[in-house]
């Protein structure tokens, strides 16, 4: 089956410092893998995906990098804000359905 | 559009009742998902509706469990008997197409004693 997993359960960076959020994946066979974000009380709200054939992409203040030599999946967000404090997920999407990783809890200190 | 809307946000039960959990989707989104999420498992994908039929159930846990989408704007995840076991957020999400982009609501969190 499916097994998304993540590397630290818990990561606090200071305010606008980057922040490096990282995810192992099992299949290969994966069409995209996706992050999602989920606040406190709140359902996870989709942030970027990246397609399987791709190493790299950018959007509004994160970058999603995959390596998939190691089968690793990592977020960057710039300059970190209190906002972005919440639980990360990645997960892998195949046969249109998703299947999510254990979750990173992010802790931005001002 | 207000997004997915899930009913109650809260539930609490006793052991052995029927609970009922409601969801409607985005209008026009075609796929709907139900998921449960504890500490210690996560969110697990329990089943799968494309354009209101079931495509893939293998996440129910058990048979105390069934989920109906009779309408392309409601759907019902429904627990018989609950246990305490149960007791988790479940989230229902909708996406249009076929997507990577599932818009979540807000979950309802159930509590079974």
């Amino acid at each position: 089956g499916e097994s998304v997993g993540l590397h630290l359960p818990t990561l606090s960076v200071q305010e606008g410092d980057n922040s490096i959020i990282n995810c192992a994946y099992s299949n290969s066979a994966s069409d995209y893998f996706i992050w999602y974000k989920q606040e406190s009380g709140k359902g996870p709200q989709f942030i970027i995906d990246i397609r399987s054939n791709m190493d790299k992409r950018q959007g509004q203040r994160v970058t999603v990098l995959l390596n998939k030599t190691v089968k690793h999946l990592s977020l960057q967000i710039a300059a970190t804000q209190p906002g972005d404090s919440a639980v990360y997920f990645c997960a892998s999407y195949n046969f249109n359905k998703f299947y999510f990783g254990s979750g990173t809890k992010l802790n931005v200190k001002p | 559009d207000a997004g997915v809307i899930q009913s109650p946000r809260h539930e609490v039960t006793e052991m052995g009742q029927e609970v009922t959990l409601r969801c409607k989707p985005i209008s026009g989104h075609n796929s709907l998902f139900w998921y449960r999420q504890t500490m210690m498992r996560g969110l697990e994908l329990l089943i799968y509706f494309n354009n209101n039929v079931p495509i893939d159930d293998s996440g129910m846990p058990e048979d105390r469990f069934s989920a109906k989408m009779p309408n392309a704007s409601f759907s019902t995840l429904k627990i018989q008997p609950s246990e305490p076991r149960d007791s988790a957020v479940y989230f229902c999400a909708s996406r249009q197409g076929s997507g990577t982009e599932a818009f979540f609501g807000q979950g309802t969190r159930l509590t079974v004693v």
